[in-house]
């Protein structure tokens, strides 16, 4: 059974940075690109990074390219985002989720999320 | 970017009526569409992907259909657990982008 558990979110200030982690289990996570997806209180989904199962290759959409960084430790089953220069439009619930395979860029499991709220 | 418009935004129907959702592209994207759902307080959950596949464990009065820039999810009888959101997705480009969302809401 996948299970995907975000954490690290937590209130920051503008400027501020943040690391959020995911942890997987349930499933050969070395084998499974991943990504990150957010969504501000009551809107709607973004997409905000994806990385390979080797960790080759990384993408992000333009909007967040140099702020934000993905990455992973497949011998720790773990996923994380770093987030800098967080601005009041960065706040969100940040999903965790596991890319379907092969590599399908459809998102098929998902964390519950964890709560960023930037604010002074 | 591609840009997905769900529509309509709001849709109020009652248990065991039939549900038609409508998610448009502003350009092609081949049949590399997805459509999710999600209730309140929790994450979404993938119903279909490539347009029509239904996902592992997708109830079979869900349907998706589309290709290019028009795609419809259906819902052929609605039960009651299936009142809440819905969003699609596309990959044919890079960036990964959703549509803003389908409510349906109990009338």
């Amino acid at each position: 059974q996948v299970h995907l558990v975000e954490s690290g979110g937590g209130l920051v200030k503008p400027g501020g940075s943040l690391r959020l982690s995911c942890a997987a289990s349930g499933f050969a996570f070395s084998d499974y690109y991943m990504g990150w997806i957010r969504q501000a209180p009551g809107k709607g989904l973004e997409w905000t990074s994806y990385i390979s199962s080797g960790r080759q290759n990384t993408n992000y959409p333009d909007s967040l390219k140099g702020r934000f960084t993905i990455s992973r430790d497949n011998a720790k089953n773990s996923l994380y985002l770093e987030m800098n220069s967080l601005r009041p439009d960065d706040t969100a619930v940040y999903y965790c989720a596991r890319v379907r395979w092969p590599n399908s860029y459809y998102f098929d499991s998902w964390g519950q999320g964890t709560l960023v709220t930037v604010s002074s | 970017e591609i840009v997905l418009t769900q529509s309509p935004a709001t849709l109020s129907l009652s248990p065991g009526e039939r549900a038609t959702l409508s998610c448009r592209a502003s350009q092609s994207v081949g049949n590399f569409l997805a459509w999710y759902q999600q209730k309140p307080g929790q994450a979404p959950r993938l119903l279909f992907f490539d347009g029509t596949s239904r996902a592992t464990g997708i109830p079979a009065r869900f349907s998706g259909s589309g290709s290019g820039t028009d795609f419809t999810l259906t819902i052929s009888s609605l039960e009651p657990e299936d009142f809440a959101v819905y969003y699609c997705q596309q990959r044919n480009k890079w960036p990964l982008t959703f549509g803003g969302g389908t409510k349906v809401e109990i009338k």
